[in-house]
């Protein structure tokens, strides 16, 4: 079965432009999560679907960040008026449920510059 | 709020040594630990987690873990290192005990030397 994949795998982009990252989930997983992983750091909790609803957004940095999950399979990350510190690996993972194991995607690498 | 720490960003052993990563956490509640695998340009990947019971974990690759609540450690271990064990090794906790956000350590890049 397929795992968690995300496009594009490399972005570049310029300052202040907006960019979209996809993610399409292990298919029956109901919960799908974005992190973000710095260089030289470990990922981080960016926000949580459960279905189609954000359960816990409280990951984003502001409110140049938004994502979505209209049907509960795909989902896309949206960041308007990017900066160069926005530039990171923006890594998805999906499980069956909130309590399952968490399989993660290769990510997608954000460059802003 | 949880935190993990992972001593060592980088390690390097020998063909057929033992590999030790070390992970501490910070929890007033034993959380659920979990060890995870990245390869170059690749997704995390699961190698052992502890949820309950057993406090001595297997996972995949020959690797296991060990819960040691009085020292708040879960350090990871493999008898002999293969050059395939090459990675980058991440260290992470349940914010809280079984829930979905996942806080994790720095990471430690494992060489393996010929």
């Amino acid at each position: 079965g397929a795992g968690v994949s995300q496009t594009p795998s490399n972005k570049v982009t310029e300052k202040g432009k907006y960019v979209e990252l996809r993610c399409d989930p292990i298919s029956g997983h109901t919960a799908l999560y974005w992190y973000r992983q710095s260089l030289g750091q470990g990922p981080e909790f960016l926000i949580y679907f459960q279905g189609t609803g954000a359960a816990d957004d409280s990951g984003l940095p502001n409110d140049r960040f938004f994502a979505v999950r209209p049907e509960g399979s795909v989902s896309t990350l949206k960041i308007q008026r990017t900066e160069r510190g926005d530039s990171a690996v923006y890594l998805c993972a999906s499980s069956a449920g909130p309590t399952d194991t968490q399989y993660f995607g290769p990510g997608t690498r954000l460059t802003v510059l | 709020a949880q935190s993990v720490t992972q001593l060592g960003s980088h390690v390097s052993v020998s063909e057929g040594a033992l590999v030790l990563l070390r992970c501490n956490y910070s929890s007033s509640v034993p959380p659920y630990l979990f060890w995870y695998v990245q390869y170059p340009n690749q997704g995390l990947q699961l190698l052992l987690k502890y949820t309950t019971g057993a406090t001595l974990v297997k996972g995949i690759n020959g690797f296991e873990a060990e819960f040691k609540k009085s020292e708040t450690s879960f350090h990871l271990t493999k008898p002999s290192a293969h050059m395939s064990d090459a990675a980058e090794y991440f260290c992470a906790v349940s914010d809280k005990r079984g829930t979905y956000k996942y806080i994790f350590g720095t990471g430690t890049r494992l060489k393996v030397l010929a």
